[in-house]
């Protein structure tokens, strides 16, 4: 079993749109969980970064954390065309190295 | 803030070539930094950590003879891949970050060797 577990789409829909995206984990020792975007030949680039469960906003982004089902989530309301990206999940126990799930492709239809 | 760059973004040479590629903090001093190889449709892979001033931590399967990696200051690690052969071309991304802050990423170089 990997220790993060993200599915790797594609996810299309249309402009408009809220997106939901999630990653399961399996080690408990993460307190530290990171969403990245990461477009077409370039480096990740970080979205949002929560410690520990709940939940944090930021703009259009919603990233939520659940530690008791292992649960990470990212929200994206009004989805927009210059969303689409490859969205990777991310964890660690913090100066721990950190695992990155495989990442879902989204694309957000005009 | 947090930027990190890095240098070049392309690279096409001969096998045999020897390449070096640059990762810069450029607004921040970077306790750690890391780097990555990532294939097509696949996630990051883990290749080495690189604290300042000490020896690179290498990850299982990578060969450190055949990558070397350079740390010499808090704000600049090189990835030098050695005698570079077909199959290690790749799309290599450096990252940095301060203590347990989450990292930062350079915007990759994408290595392809003839």
């Amino acid at each position: 079993q990997k220790e993060v577990e993200q599915d790797p789409g594609p996810l299309s829909v249309p402009e408009g749109a809220i997106v939901s995206l999630n990653c399961t984990y399996s080690n408990s020792a993460f307190q530290y969980f990171m969403w990245y975007r990461q477009y077409s030949r370039k480096g990740p680039e970080l979205l949002m970064y929560t410690y520990s469960s709940g939940n944090k906003e930021d703009g259009r982004f919603t990233a939520q954390v659940d530690k008791s089902s292992k649960y990470i989530s990212l929200f994206i309301r009004d989805s927009q065309p210059s969303d689409s990206a490859t969205y990777l999940c991310a964890t660690s126990g913090g100066y721990q190295k950190v695992t990155f799930g495989t990442g879902t492709k989204l694309q957000v239809i005009p | 803030g947090a930027v990190v760059s890095q240098h070049p973004s392309r690279v096409i040479c001969k096998s045999g070539t020897s390449v070096k590629i640059e990762c810069r903090s450029l607004d921040f001093q970077a306790t750690t930094m890391f780097w990555y190889r990532q294939f097509p449709k696949q996630s990051l892979m883990l290749m080495a950590t690189s604290n300042e001033g000490s020896k690179a931590t290498y990850e299982q399967g990578v060969e450190k003879d055949k990558f070397l990696i350079n740390h010499a200051s808090l704000t600049l690690s090189t990835l030098t891949v050695t005698s570079a052969h077909p199959e290690d071309s790749s799309f290599y991304i450096c990252s940095a970050r301060i203590g347990d802050q989450p990292q930062h990423f350079g915007d990759g170089t994408r290595l392809s060797i003839l």
